[in-house]
């Protein structure tokens, strides 16, 4: 089945420093990636949904610039937390498709990010 | 209200029982359904993908959606102590190209030896 990956699979950082997390489709291209946010004992919220070579399109209440998403490469998508707060910390999960292959998502296994 | 509700558990059953894991949602505008299992610090796995209503089974899953009563179901036979994980709900409005899930919290499930 199509693998998706993630790094790194957990992170700590201080109070306003500024965290990367890489998504990437180990065998297929992804033509579509979403990237999730889940906060213990609840759901995965939708972030924004990223195609390869355009903006991002964030869901409401999302701050575009906080949350600084890059779809470069039809196999690879960056998550950048910018000024990062105590209150970002989460569990941040990936989801890529190929609509060449149907409209399956497959999900990263995540990356715990703790801001101190 | 949350689009989609489920119990968050824990649901703790001895190995072999059938299992019962349930959502209800309240938008009628659902057409697909699904269920992912969760490992801990994993990420989500689809199991079964169903549209509209009636049963889907594969293997020792069994899939059910009732959208007149906005309630789906998803059957677990002869549990094993490897299906211990987070079941989580997902729904979507369409499967016109990439689908926006509204997940449920996930039931967490416990099966003992």
């Amino acid at each position: 089945g199509a693998v998706v990956s993630q790094h790194p699979s957990r992170v700590i950082c201080k109070s306003g420093t500024s965290v990367k997390i890489e998504c990437r489709s180990l065998d297929f291209q992804a033509t579509t990636m979403f990237w999730y946010r889940q906060f213990p004992k609840q759901s995965l919220m939708l972030m924004a949904t990223s195609n390869e070579g355009s903006k991002a399109t964030y869901e409401q209440g999302v701050e575009k610039d906080k949350f600084l998403i890059n779809h470069a490469s039809l196999t690879l998508s960056t998550l950048t937390v910018t000024s990062a707060h105590p209150e970002d910390s989460s569990f941040y999960i990936c989801s890529a498709g190929d609509r060449g292959v149907g409209y399956e998502q497959y999900f990263g296994p995540g990356t715990r990010l703790t801001v101190t | 209200q949350k689009e989609v509700e489920q119990d968050p558990g824990p649901l703790s059953v001895p190995e072999g029982a059938i299992v019962s894991l349930n959502c209800t949602y309240s938008n009628s505008a659902f057409q697909y359904f699904m269920w992912y299992r969760q490992y801990s610090r994993k990420g989500p796995e689809l199991l079964m993908y169903t549209y509209s209503s009636g049963n889907k089974e594969d293997g020792r899953f069994t899939a059910q959606v009732d959208k007149s009563s906005k309630y789906i179901s998803l059957f677990i036979r002869d549990s094993q102590p490897s299906d211990s994980a987070t079941y989580l709900c997902a729904m979507s409005r369409t499967n016109t190209g990439f689908q926006k899930l509204v997940f449920g919290t996930g039931t967490r499930l416990l099966v003992s030896p």
